[in-house]
């Protein structure tokens, strides 16, 4: 089956502690996304990539960090840096010709 | 579908009965948009698009509405069932390349028996 995959589904870390959220996607699109979901906020950037090996920043990059080394992988990661890092994380990708991004399940990291 | 903030929107609905759904969007050079739906705990799922030279796109159960005089958006699902019940939010593309997507905050949808 095609699709984009995240994990884990729900991440625990220490204040601190850096971590790094998985996101593959087989569907051999070109764009991959990070976003951050917050209670009744919209999603709100923080990473996106367009080909291998670039990425640009988002709307809230700050305490994050991104690599884009192979097509289909887009991991994220927070560091100690981001002050509130406990959220609902989603990846994207989208093929270029098309408009639509296309989500994965989503992994809930918890910081205390 | 305003952000008010920790608490979303709700539009509560009997089962069987038709449900509209608004979105509000900012920028009047958006030249596409989507509704996705979330269901509680997973990642959004495309629902249906349309394109700022459109007025109206039909779906299966869903219809979508756009006026650009007023920048307003609207899902309407026909004979809403149980499975409908979600988070509904829309997206507005920004630019041509589609790489530019500003999502608004989302309406719950509670589908009564």
């Amino acid at each position: 089956d095609g699709g984009i995959t995240q994990s884990p589904k729900y991440l625990f870390r220490k204040e601190g502690q850096n971590v790094t959220l998985s996101c593959e996607q087989n569907l051999n699109h070109d764009a991959m996304y990070w976003y951050r979901q917050d209670p009744g906020q919209g999603l709100r950037l923080i990473y996106y990539s367009q080909i291998v090996n670039d990425f640009q920043k988002g709307d809230i990059a700050e305490g994050y960090s991104v690599s884009r080394e192979k097509k289909e992988s887009f991991p994220l990661t927070v560091t100690s840096a981001q002050k509130n890092p406990t959220a609902f994380y989603l990846c994207a990708s989208r093929k270029d010709e098309r408009w639509e991004q296309y989500f994965g399940p989503g992994t809930r990291l918890t910081v205390t | 579908g305003e952000s008010v903030g920790l608490h979303l929107p709700t539009l509560s609905v009997q089962e069987g009965d038709n449900s509209i759904i608004n979105c509000a969007y900012s920028n009047s050079a958006s030249d596409y948009f989507i509704w996705y739906k979330q269901e509680s705990g997973k990642g959004p799922q495309f629902i249906i698009d349309i394109r700022s030279n459109m007025d109206k796109r039909q779906g299966q159960r869903v219809t979508v509405l756009l006026n650009k005089t007023v920048k307003h958006l609207s899902l309407q699902i026909a004979a809403t069932q149980p499975g409908d019940s979600a988070v509904y939010f829309c997206a507005e593309i920004e630019d041509n390349y589609g790489q530019n997507f500003v999502f608004g905050p989302g309406t719950r949808l509670s589908v009564l028996p």
